[in-house]
């Protein structure tokens, strides 16, 4: 079965310094989307950014990006000149033809002013 | 009226009361989602309806009941609920259940508490 592991319950990054968010996950299939959703607090959860597995460049969205390993099944999670709106939930998500949205537990991030 | 809204926001019941959270979307989409969230855990797949059919209920108490009139609207209605119960539930939707790429949709949630 597929598994998504975020071992870093809490991170904190000074303000406008860059933080960098781990996940790995575990499957046997070959193509499959992986996900980073942000949950402020009391907010809505929202879509930071999206990998597909078959594309080997990693996704970019202004100041996030990712570190997809397809071999070691890691998908990290880079956050640059870090922000106070910034301050949220993480969660790592996986998602395949199967329609199986699998989570991990979440990291907690602080930015420190 | 835009994206996913959830109501109530914020909800106390006792574990003789029965009530009701809804939810609807403004997004056009075709499946949506309850999900349970609990602390420092992964988000709980609670059920699935994919064009108002119920696609998967994933050993759910049956002390929740879902119900989904038309695409647009969800509801989850609570009874007999234990104070395990007690989290925040999230609506979520999206294009199709079967196809696109996964992403969903969510509203800001129901913070349950159960006395």
């Amino acid at each position: 079965a597929q598994t998504v592991t975020q071992s870093q319950p809490e991170m904190s990054v000074q303000e406008a310094e860059t933080v960098t968010l781990s996940c790995t996950y575990d499957t046997s299939e070959s193509d499959y989307y992986l996900f980073w959703y942000k949950q402020p607090p009391s907010r809505q959860m929202i879509l930071v950014i999206r990998q597909e597995a078959y594309k080997q460049q990693n996704a970019t969205e202004n100041r996030f990006s990712v570190n997809f390993q397809k071999a070691a099944k890691s998908f990290s999670l880079k956050i640059s000149d870090s922000q106070l709106g910034d301050a949220a939930m993480y969660f790592c998500a996986y998602w395949d033809r199967n329609y199986q949205l699998i989570w991990g537990a979440g990291t907690k991030l602080i930015i420190k002013p | 009226e835009t994206g996913v809204t959830q109501t109530p926001r914020h909800l106390v019941m006792g574990m003789t009361n029965k009530k009701s959270l809804k939810c609807e979307q403004h997004l056009g989409h075709n499946a949506m989602y309850w999900y349970k969230q609990s602390a420092k855990k992964p988000l709980e797949l609670m059920f699935v309806y994919n064009f108002k059919e119920q696609t998967e209920n994933n050993s759910v108490p049956s002390r929740f009941s879902p119900e989904c009139p038309n695409s647009s609207h969800l509801f989850l209605h609570l009874h007999t609920l234990q104070p395990e119960d007690s989290a925040l539930y999230l609506c979520a939707s999206s294009q199709d259940r079967g196809q696109g790429t996964g992403e969903l949709f969510f509203g800001e949630g129901s913070r349950l508490t159960v006395l």
